[in-house]
């Protein structure tokens, strides 16, 4: 069956280490996969897009990196402060507009 | 610019009630998704919008849904009569093209729907 799994358990981190979230995936063959962060009571927000033919993206903290053999992405938050914590939803798109979301991981980030 | 703006936040309805939630998209956005996220779950597709046409509703768990776009503006779904396990978080999202040209989506808020 299609499965995106995301570490259910929490992540606790000290303010100032790198934070790093897992998303493996089963049964799909992703065009794409994004990453979003999501507040309580809050929808969710778009963070960064990596395609399947690259390996690595970045934009300022964040850090995404995208294995189709090991069907893996890695999402990594340097420095990480207080303010990043949060829950994190990798999704995926197949083809299309339809996008599939794993249930996320908690980020708690002390200081 | 506006975000993406659902009414009402939250919702108390008993079963065999309708409810009717409300998506306002940014403006110029043609495409408009609505998204659910049962207790305990994760965020599930329901149905994509381009404009006024239904693009995809393979999502939509039963009959007792409707989504409609009329006019490509703003969009409702209507949920009759509502059950015990429709509760939960419905979202709604915009986007001006294919979320894989790298701006993904623009979601709302949510209403967060409890049937009693």
């Amino acid at each position: 069956s299609q499965k995106i799994e995301q570490n259910s358990e929490a992540l606790n981190i000290q303010e100032g280490k790198t934070a790093t979230l897992t998303c493996n995936y089963t049964n799909y063959s992703p065009a794409y996969l994004q990453w979003y962060r999501q507040d309580p009571g809050r929808g969710p927000v778009f963070l960064l897009l990596i395609r399947e033919n690259e390996k690595e993206k970045r934009k300022e903290r964040l850090k995404v990196t995208f294995d189709t053999t090991l069907k893996q992405s890695l999402f990594h938050i340097t420095a990480s402060q207080p303010a990043d914590s949060a829950t994190y939803l990798c999704a995926l798109v197949t083809g299309g507009f339809k996008t599939i979301f794993g249930a996320g991981t908690r980020l708690f980030v002390k200081a | 610019e506006a975000g993406v703006t659902q009414f009402p936040s939250h919702s108390v309805i008993e079963k065999g009630q309708t409810v009717t939630l409300r998506c306002d998209p940014i403006s110029g956005h043609d495409n408009l998704y609505w998204y659910r996220r049962v207790m305990g779950k994760e965020i599930k597709f329901l149905l994509h919008f381009v404009k006024e046409s239904k693009q995809d509703e393979s999502g939509m768990p039963n009959n007792r849904f409707l989504a409609e776009r009329t006019g490509g503006t703003y969009s409702t779904l209507k949920v009759q009569p509502a059950e015990l396990e429709d509760s939960g978080v419905y979202f709604c999202a915009s986007s001006l093209e294919n979320p894989g040209q790298g701006i993904g989506y623009t979601f709302g808020s949510g209403t967060r729907l409890t049937v009693v």
